[in-house]
């Protein structure tokens, strides 16, 4: 099986732009979450889509959104782009919503740097 | 509150030994705890798992001990070798069917040296 793919990989912004993400979870996955890993702040949990529905959604501004699709695949969006936006973007896939022995399986992330 | 302690921040072992990283957590609602391995320009990698109800759990080199009245759990990694060389995180998964949100550890940057 594939495994979890992110596009693009690496992206520069300016402030104030927005910025759309993809994440296309392993094949069979329903679950989707969005992770922001940074130097300072560590692994922080964004939020989680199963289904089409946010699932569970972290300590973040509004300005961080995302969405699915009926075919799981989903898209991460930060409008008004900031300096501490700079991160490296995870995506995880699972199959259920955190059920068992479900497992979270990570994309290699989209580098994000905001000049 | 929900968070997850990780020791040490930085590890280094020579060849052969082992290697040793603790992790602590606070929320008793915690149902799965993951360890991930990560190399630099990627992203984290599943390296083994425990419920809680199991004391210990070992697959390959890599062994988990938990400890569920102390709140504590701990990798072991049997054999280090250079290749084990990266930064490992410890996880912990809310409650059972409550959403795949994973709390992190800040982290263990892991060198072995020859």
């Amino acid at each position: 099986k594939a495994g979890v793919t992110q596009t693009p990989r690496y992206l520069i912004k300016t402030r104030g732009q927005q910025v759309t993400l993809s994440c296309s979870p392993i094949s069979g996955h329903r679950s989707v979450s969005w992770y922001q890993q940074t130097p300072g702040q560590g692994l922080q949990f964004l939020f989680e889509y199963f289904s089409e529905t946010q699932r569970n959604k972290g300590n973040f501004p509004g300005r961080f959104s995302g969405r699915q699709f009926s075919n799981s695949r989903s898209e991460m969006n930060v409008s008004t782009l900031e300096l501490g936006d700079s991160a490296l973007y995870l995506c995880a896939s699972s199959p259920t919503t955190g059920f068992g022995t479900d497992t979270q399986y990570f994309g290699p992330g989209t580098r994000l740097t905001v000049l | 509150q929900q968070q997850v302690k990780q020791s040490p921040q930085s590890l280094i072992v020579q060849k052969g030994g082992i290697s040793i990283i603790n992790c602590a957590y606070e929320n008793t609602a915690f149902d799965y705890f993951p360890w991930y391995q990560q190399f630099p320009g990627k992203g984290p990698a599943l390296l083994i798992a425990i419920r809680p109800d199991v004391s210990e759990k070992k697959e390959g080199r890599f062994t988990i001990s938990f400890n569920k009245s102390a709140k504590q759990f701990s990798l072991h990694i049997m054999d280090s070798q250079p290749g084990d060389s990266a930064t490992y995180f410890c996880a912990a998964r809310g409650l059972t069917g409550g959403g795949n949100k994973l709390t992190f550890g800040t982290g263990t940057q892991l060198k072995v040296e020859l």
